[in-house]
């Protein structure tokens, strides 16, 4: 069974809200998680890092201020998108990393925001 | 930093046929390499992986073989069938912070 829970599936918002997603480590500390964008038809791009209980690690080119990651436990990593506007409409996907373990890791089912 | 091409980009085979996937990647030091299905609107799934101290790895229809002097791993399904339809990325890994690069992709497409 899934190893990592990614909610919502699928999510709509506004231009100009802020949309939360959530990845939830499922049976296991997750000491690290990483979060990916990835537009139609392209690959996975690695947005940060998200290491629990210290600040994230972003990617080149990605706003730190508009992407609010937060991993305060474990288990759960967020991924906050914030003022969101049509450009950010793309499939989120998270993966975790198992304490004390490296490879492989374990991703999530995504989740598809789209701004209207 | 890493990079990783993949190719063919589209690949569509008849069921039964095999179907051979190539990644090259530019960093010596990778010495992890999976490769992942992703089915719509879905998140990866890994279907094998490689480490740098192996030449091969089978299991069951899938297969990957890794070149270390030459940079370039292969996925290999034989036997092929319409479930199998799906992207497929590959991707090379280095250390073990957990960060890796992914090709590209490859969408394959099973005809029945």
């Amino acid at each position: 069974g899934a190893v990592v829970s990614q909610h919502p599936s699928w999510v709509i918002c506004k231009s100009g809200t802020s949309v939360k997603i959530e990845c939830r480590s499922l049976d296991f500390q997750a000491t690290t998680m990483f979060w990916y964008r990835q537009f139609p038809k392209q690959s996975l791009m690695l947005m940060a890092t998200s290491n629990e209980g210290s600040k994230a690690t972003y990617e080149q080119g990605v706003e730190k201020d508009k992407f609010l990651i937060n991993h305060a436990s474990l288990t759960l990593s967020t991924l906050t998108v914030t003022s969101a506007h049509p450009e950010d409409s793309s499939f989120y996907i998270c993966s975790a990393k198992f304490r004390g373990i490296t490879w492989p890791l374990h991703f999530g089912n995504g989740t598809r925001l789209t701004v209207t | 930093g890493e990079n990783v091409e993949q190719h063919p980009s589209t690949l569509s085979v008849q069921e039964g046929d095999s179907a051979v996937i190539k990644c090259t990647y530019s960093d010596s030091a990778s010495n992890y390499f999976p490769w992942y299905k992703q089915e719509l609107g879905k998140g990866p799934q890994l279907i094998i992986d490689i480490r740098s101290n192996v030449g091969e790895k089978k299991d069951q229809r899938i297969a990957v073989t890794l070149n270390k002097t030459a940079k370039h791993f292969s996925l290999h399904i034989t036997e092929t069938q319409p479930e199998d339809s799906a992207v497929y990325f590959c991707a090379a890994s280095i250390g073990d912070a957990g960060k890796s690069t992914f090709g590209d992709g490859t969408t394959l497409t099973v005809k029945p």
